[in-house]
């Protein structure tokens, strides 16, 4: 079974403050994406990832795609209270057109 | 934009019920997607659609059924719902077969089952 793990679970920060997520697997993905999903809302689309060792820029958002294209991570710089909400990986393995998702970070920035 | 609209953001229903949640995508994808969402269990797959009448199990299909006669509507039926169906169910899209495009949500039915 292929599984995406996402760490930390919680993330609880100043407004200011930098921080970064995880995203790991064993297995290797064809492409990652990034989703935001505010509370009540459904997950929007921030990024997708294909190329090992690829780095995407979103305003203060960076992402990065592991050169062995099994993890990936996302950096805030100066996160802001509008960047709030849980943050999900998913992984495309290629082999069918389901995506394999980690269960989130949930990110709190408090003003 | 892509929008994806789901007919219901908030439902009650009683046990043993047959529950319709309706999906229209506006943007012409071929693949549409249903999944429930609950705390610490994430995102789980229901079932999906690749086109016009086909459908395919995901990873927790029992208890539903699905339905796409048109590409641009895809419906999640719970035929006797139960007390362990309240979730909140989100609907998907993608672009195209043969590569995973980013997926687009609708805004989500919370359902409770009571």
């Amino acid at each position: 079974t292929q599984l995406l793990e996402q760490s930390p679970q919680f993330l609880s920060i100043q407004e200011g403050e930098n921080l970064t997520v995880y995203c790991n697997s064993s297995s290797v993905f064809s492409s990652l994406q990034w989703y935001r999903q505010e509370p009540g809302e459904g997950p929007v689309l921030l990024v997708t990832v294909v190329t090992g060792g690829e780095v995407k820029k979103l305003k203060r958002l960076t992402f990065q795609f592991g050169d062995a294209r099994k993890d990936s991570s996302l950096h805030i710089t100066a996160a802001q209270p509008g960047d709030t909400g849980l943050y999900l990986c998913a992984g495309d393995a290629g082999n069918n057109r389901k995506l394999i998702w980690g269960l989130g970070t949930s990110l709190a920035v408090n003003p | 934009d892509v929008k994806v609209t789901q007919s219901s953001r908030y439902l009650v229903k009683r046990t043993g019920e047959k529950v319709f949640l309706e999906c229209v995508q506006d943007m012409d994808h071929e693949n549409m997607f249903w999944y429930r969402q609950d705390p610490g269990l994430g995102l789980r797959l229901i079932y999906f659609s690749y086109d016009v009448k086909m459908k395919e199990k995901g990873d927790i299909p029992e208890g539903y059924s699905v339905s796409r006669e048109k590409k641009e509507r895809f419906s999640l039926i719970l035929e006797s719902a139960s007390t362990n169906q309240t979730s909140m169910y989100l609907c998907a899209s993608s672009l195209s077969a043969g590569r995973t495009y980013g997926y687009t949500f609708g805004s989500g039915t919370r359902l409770t089952v009571v």
